[in-house]
């Protein structure tokens, strides 16, 4: 079946960086745009980033754009996110997700701490 | 584009119907899709475009709206089916998501 993980979460000062991968299995990974999504505590949940099935292509929201860089390695079926100028309002659970023209399966999440 | 999602809170017994309602700020036909979050289970896929029940999801959810205006409706609600549910537009980038609704048991 469908399976994403993702990993990389932890506490990290502010300025700081952090790199989160989801790793893909029980699907041709390749095939399949991928995105990051965010859940700040107590609150909605934010989009954050996207990459094509191929990785030509990638968005960013505007308040990570030029922060935060998506990527794929499709020959290991994982995606990453690395977080650059870390802030306190980055602080949230980060979810990955596949894309079949919209999200149909989400991982588990992993938990970024942006705090000195 | 924005969506408002309502009420955040919604109280009820097992046997009620129940409305969530997402209204979009601009027109995005029908590429609206609604989400349960249990906590601990992840995040389920319930209705695509709107109105479509994903499979193996119970008939007693259902999805109606288009354009600005959308509703997701459990019918003879049961307790399994408390959860924190939203919305999502995917009609254009960036994607958004309403605020939630979170469905308690009375």
């Amino acid at each position: 079946q469908v399976q994403l993980v993702e990993s990389g979460g932890g506490v990290v000062q502010p300025g700081g960086s952090l790199r989160l991968s989801c790793a893909g299995s029980g699907f041709t990974f390749s095939s399949y745009g991928m995105h990051w999504v965010r859940q700040a505590p107590g609150k909605g949940l934010e989009w954050v980033a996207a990459i094509w099935y191929d990785g030509a292509f990638t968005k960013y929201a505007d308040s990570v754009k030029g922060r935060f860089t998506i990527s794929r390695d499709n020959v290991e079926s994982t995606m990453s996110l690395h977080m650059n100028s870390l802030r306190a309002d980055d602080t949230a659970v980060y979810y990955c997700a596949r894309d079949i023209g919209t999200f149909d399966y989400w991982g588990q999440g992993t938990l970024v701490t942006v705090s000195s | 584009t924005t969506l408002t999602q309502s009420p955040a809170i919604i109280s009820a017994t097992p046997g009620d119907t129940v409305n969530i309602s997402c209204r979009a700020s601009q027109d995005i036909d029908d590429d609206l899709n609604w989400y349960q979050q249990k906590p601990g289970e992840g995040i389920n896929f319930i209705i695509q475009e709107a109105s479509s029940l994903v499979p193996g999801v119970p008939p007693r959810f259902r999805g109606s709206g288009y354009g600005t205006d959308f509703t997701l409706t459990i019918d003879n609600m049961e307790s399994e089916d408390a959860a924190y549910y939203f919305c999502l537009q995917h009609d254009r980038f960036p994607y958004s998501f309403g605020q939630g609704t979170k469905l308690e048991i009375k």
